[in-house]
Parts: C-alpha cells; structure tokens; sequence
C-alpha cells in the first residue's frame, strides 16, 4: 500500500530534550516537506527537500533540522526543544516538484514541549 | 507574497443542505489550485485540483471551479453527508513558475448533523 508513515504519532517531552521525528515513503518520492498545523494558522511549511542530499527551509525552519541521505527517509530533529515547538506535525510526499503534483501526506505525529 | 483566505469555521450544516466554502487567493503567475481534507486523526488527502484558468476540479460530488478573474477556487457540494465531517483546506501551488511551494488556508471545519 502506497503510504507516508511518522513515528512516533504522540510524543510528550520535556524542554531540551533532543527528539527525531522519522518520516518514511515508499512511493519513490522525490519530493517531501515537513508541516506544523496550529489552531488558526493552517499548516506552515517548517523545511522541504526536493532530492536526496537537497533540502531547504520553508517558511518556519527555526529551531529544526532535517536530513535527506535517502530518498525514502525525511526525518525531522528538534535539537532542543521548546514549549512554542508544541504542535501536531505532517510529513508529506510528491512525485516531483511539480506544482501540479498532488501532495500525500503522513498521519500526523502530535508533539506535546513541557 | 502567496496567500490564500478560507470563510471562518466551523460551518454546521444538516445532512443533505448545499454546501460552499469560500477560498480567495493572491499569487503571481498561474498556481495550481487544490483542495485538501483532514478527516479527525488523520492527514490531509486531496479532494480535488484545478491546474489552470476555467478548469472544474470535482470528486466524491464536491466540485471547484478555478475562476482567475475573481481569483477564487470556492468548494460546493450539493447535498452533504453526515461522513463529510472534517476540515477542508484550500491550497495554491506553483505560483514561481514551477517550484512546488505550496501556501495552505487556515482551515473551514465543517459539521454535518443528522
């Protein structure tokens, strides 16, 4: 089944505390790009990558990193947490960059900053 | 800068009502347009597009027109179903000539009661 899996899908940490998000697709995707959704701002785009070594901040890249040695792999790193980083983030995945290429996107993985 | 604007939420409706959501978007160039929905738990999922000016997006009895003169890609649906429950996203795409920048809307979240 053509999917884009995030573990973990909740995760409850503590300010400083190192946390990777990993990020999986098995359609052969060239592109991904990672979200955060926030109550009345919508999704916000945090970083993309249009191939393998390739990536780039979106439009909210502070306080992250990414890294893309594989085409399948996307994880997301939140060196050292804060409480304002408390979202429900979105992995997703397209062919290519194409701006008619449609998007799929993971279940979601809700990260709580204590 | 892209921007699109969605009608506030939560838009409550009763089964079998017509719905319209209301998306406006400022870009340059010619974006791609789309709609997204976020069933409660899970990721977006594409409900429709329209890649160019006059082009209709339809599925699962929603429709979308992409009208350039208005600039609007407003989601109707003739007679809404209890399953229709979720948040809608409007979305623009590849309004730089081709890079896959996608600016989402902040979200209309709709409830259909029996």
């Amino acid at each position: 089944e053509a999917q884009v899996t995030q573990n973990p899908r909740y995760l409850i940490t503590v300010t400083g505390k190192k946390l990777t998000v990993t990020c999986s697709q098995n359609m052969n995707h060239e592109y991904m790009s990672w979200y955060r959704q926030d109550p009345g701002l919508g999704l916000r785009q945090i970083y993309y990558s249009m191939n393998v070594e390739v990536t780039d901040k979106g439009d909210v890249p502070e306080g992250y990193k990414v890294s893309r040695k594989e085409k399948r792999n996307f994880p997301l790193i939140l060196e050292s947490p804060s409480p304002n980083q408390t979202s429900l983030y979105f992995c997703a995945s397209s062919l290519r960059r194409q701006s008619n290429n449609e998007q799929f996107f993971g279940p979601g993985t809700r990260l709580t900053v204590l | 800068g892209d921007s699109v604007t969605q009608m506030e939420g939560p838009v409550t409706l009763s089964e079998e009502a017509f719905l319209t959501i209301n998306c406006t978007y400022t870009a340059t160039g010619y974006p791609s347009l789309f709609w997204y929905v976020q069933y409660p738990g899970e990721g977006l999922q594409l409900l429709l597009k329209a890649t160019k000016a006059d082009d209709k997006g339809s599925n699962k009895g929603f429709e979308a027109t992409y009208r350039k003169e208005t600039t609007s890609f407003h989601l109707e649906k003739g007679s809404v179903q209890v399953s229709d429950s979720a948040v809608y996203f409007c979305a623009l795409s590849g309004s730089g000539g081709g890079y896959q920048k996608v600016t989402f809307g902040t979200g209309t979240k709709l409830q259909v009661i029996p």
